[in-house]
C-alpha cells in the first residue's frame, strides 16, 4: 500500500513553454501533498504544501506564479512550471500524506526529471 | 528551527562490511525521525522510522534507534550488499498530520565487491 505515482517520469521542453507534472496517490486518500525540488547531489528542498481544495502554501523564495500547484482531489495534485527556463531544470518529487487514521508518514513519488533547453 | 545533520559522504564499503551513517538533529518538541533511501534516478523510499524516544526502527536489515539524550538517529546495518548502494537521507517531522519534513543533506553509500 501507500503508492504514489508521478507522470511524466521525465520531460524535455523548450524555454518559454509550460510543463505540467501530475502526482497521484494510488491506494489512499492524500489530504496533503508536498512538492520538492532536488538539485544534483543535494538534498530535497520543499517548495510548497497543498491541501485538497485549498490554495497551496509556498515556502519562502518559491515563486507561486511560476510554480502553479493545484490539488483538485484527494488523489491528485499537479505542479505546472510556467514559462520554463533552463534554470528550472531539476528533479521534482512529490509526496503524499493521508489522514491520521492512515498514517503520519509521507510517501514519495518516483520523481520527474525536467530538462529545459 | 529544526535541522538535521548527517555525516558527509561518500561512504565506500566492501560487501559484508558493517555500516553506520550518523545522524543528529535539533528540534523543538518531540519529532518523529525517518530514514529514506534514494536509488539512482528514483524518488525517495521510506526505509524506517521511529516516533518516540528509545523506539527502534528496522527494515531490510537496517536499524536506527531514537536517542533523545544524544539527539541522534544513527543508521546501522550489520552486513551491506552491493544492492544497498544508494543515497540515504535522515529526516524529521514535527509530528501530527501534514507535518513538513526536514531533511539532512544525504549520505551516498557505495558498496563494492
Amino acid at each position: 500500500g501507500a503508492v504514489v505515482s508521478q507522470h511524466p517520469s521525465w520531460v524535455i521542453c523548450k524555454s518559454g513553454t509550460s510543463v505540467k507534472i501530475e502526482c497521484r496517490s494510488l491506494d489512499f486518500q492524500a489530504t496533503t501533498m508536498f512538492w520538492y525540488r532536488q538539485f544534483p547531489k543535494q538534498s530535497l528542498m520543499l517548495m510548497a504544501t497543498s491541501n485538497e481544495g485549498s490554495k497551496a502554501t509556498y515556502e519562502q523564495g518559491v515563486e507561486k506564479d511560476k510554480f502553479l500547484i493545484n490539488h483538485a482531489s484527494l488523489t491528485l495534485s499537479t505542479l505546472t512550471v510556467t514559462s520554463a527556463h533552463p534554470e528550472d531544470s531539476s528533479f521534482y518529487i512529490c509526496s503524499a500524506e493521508g489522514d491520521a487514521a492512515v498514517s503520519d508518514t509521507q510517501y514519495f513519488g518516483p520523481g520527474t526529471r525536467l530538462t529545459v533547453l | 528551527g529544526d535541522s538535521v545533520t548527517q555525516m558527509e559522504g561518500p561512504v565506500t564499503l566492501s560487501e559484508e562490511a558493517f555500516l553506520t551513517i550518523n545522524c543528529t538533529y535539533t528540534a523543538t518538541g518531540y519529532p518523529s525521525l525517518f530514514w529514506y533511501v534514494q536509488y539512482p534516478g528514483e524518488g525517495l523510499q521510506l526505509l524506517l522510522k521511529a516516533t518516540k524516544a528509545d523506539d527502534k526502527g528496522s527494515n531490510k536489515g537496517f536499524e536506527a534507534t531514537y536517542r533523545k539524550e544524544t539527539t541522534s538517529f544513527h543508521l546501522e546495518k550489520g552486513s551491506v550488499q552491493v544492492s544497498d548502494s544508494a543515497v540515504y537521507f535522515c529526516a524529521l517531522s514535527g509530528g501530527g498530520t501534514a507535518s513538513k519534513l526536514t531533511f539532512g543533506t544525504g549520505t551516498r553509500l557505495q558498496v563494492t565487491l
